[in-house]
């Protein structure tokens, strides 16, 4: 099993709708949670981080449920330029201070 | 300023053969980071290093795979008697230091071993 699962997609949706994306992390120990955005043949980019408290970046909301292990993104009003692959990623510090990636959804959003 | 580099952008060579690939990171950070992408997965861990020495080399995978930072700054990854399960994009990543997650990533080198 792998330590960042997502559902890899692809997510087909049209132009103006709301799409949700899922993560769960199996370490306790990770301590910060982000999600990034990969464009095709690009290097991931950050999105956003998040918080338990839940954060909004203009159109998209991420959440974070430490209980559960549970991340999620939504977008809403979706835009041609949202279409990309988005990755759940978490942070182990400490002395290994590395980045762990889910697979990565693609969200394709139609005209 | 400039952000992360990484040459070269499109490598193709054949099995068998010696590669090294180059990540020069934005500058005055210290820790520096090198991940692979095999197609359709998310960047696997491989490599970090703070300053110029290895902190955490345990997503290698094997002994064909080894990576120098011998000044603190640029680093080379450095694959022997490549195989064709090495192809990949290889992602190197810098951060300010070993105390921040954010770390910034550079387009990557697309290795194809035929």
């Amino acid at each position: 099993r792998k330590e960042v699962e997502q559902d890899p997609g692809p997510f087909n949706v049209p132009e103006g709708a709301t799409v949700a994306f899922n993560c769960t992390y199996s370490n306790s120990a990770s301590q910060s949670f982000f999600w990034y955005r990969q464009d095709c043949r690009k290097e991931p980019k950050l999105l956003m981080s998040v918080y338990s408290s839940g954060n909004e970046d203009g159109r998209f909301t991420a959440q974070l449920n430490r209980a559960s292990q549970y991340i999620s993104l939504l977008i809403r009003d979706s835009k041609l330029s949202d279409s990309a692959t988005y990755l759940c990623v978490v942070y182990r510090g400490g002395a290994t201070n590395k980045l762990i990636f889910g697979t990565g959804t693609l969200l394709a959003v139609q005209p | 300023g400039a952000g992360v580099s990484q040459t070269p952008s499109n490598k193709v060579t054949e099995k068998g053969k010696y590669v090294e690939l180059r990540c020069d990171p934005i500058s005055g950070h210290t820790a520096l980071y090198w991940y692979r992408q095999s197609l359709g997965q998310g960047p696997e861990f491989l490599i970090y290093f703070q300053g110029t020495g290895a902190a955490d080399d345990s997503g290698l995978p094997n002994d064909r795979f080894f990576a120098v930072r011998p000044e603190g700054s640029v680093s080379t990854l450095k694959i022997q008697r490549t195989e064709r399960g090495d192809s990949a994009v290889y992602l190197c990543a810098s951060s300010p230091s070993r105390l921040t997650d954010t770390q910034y990533f550079g387009p990557g080198t697309r290795l194809t071993v035929l």
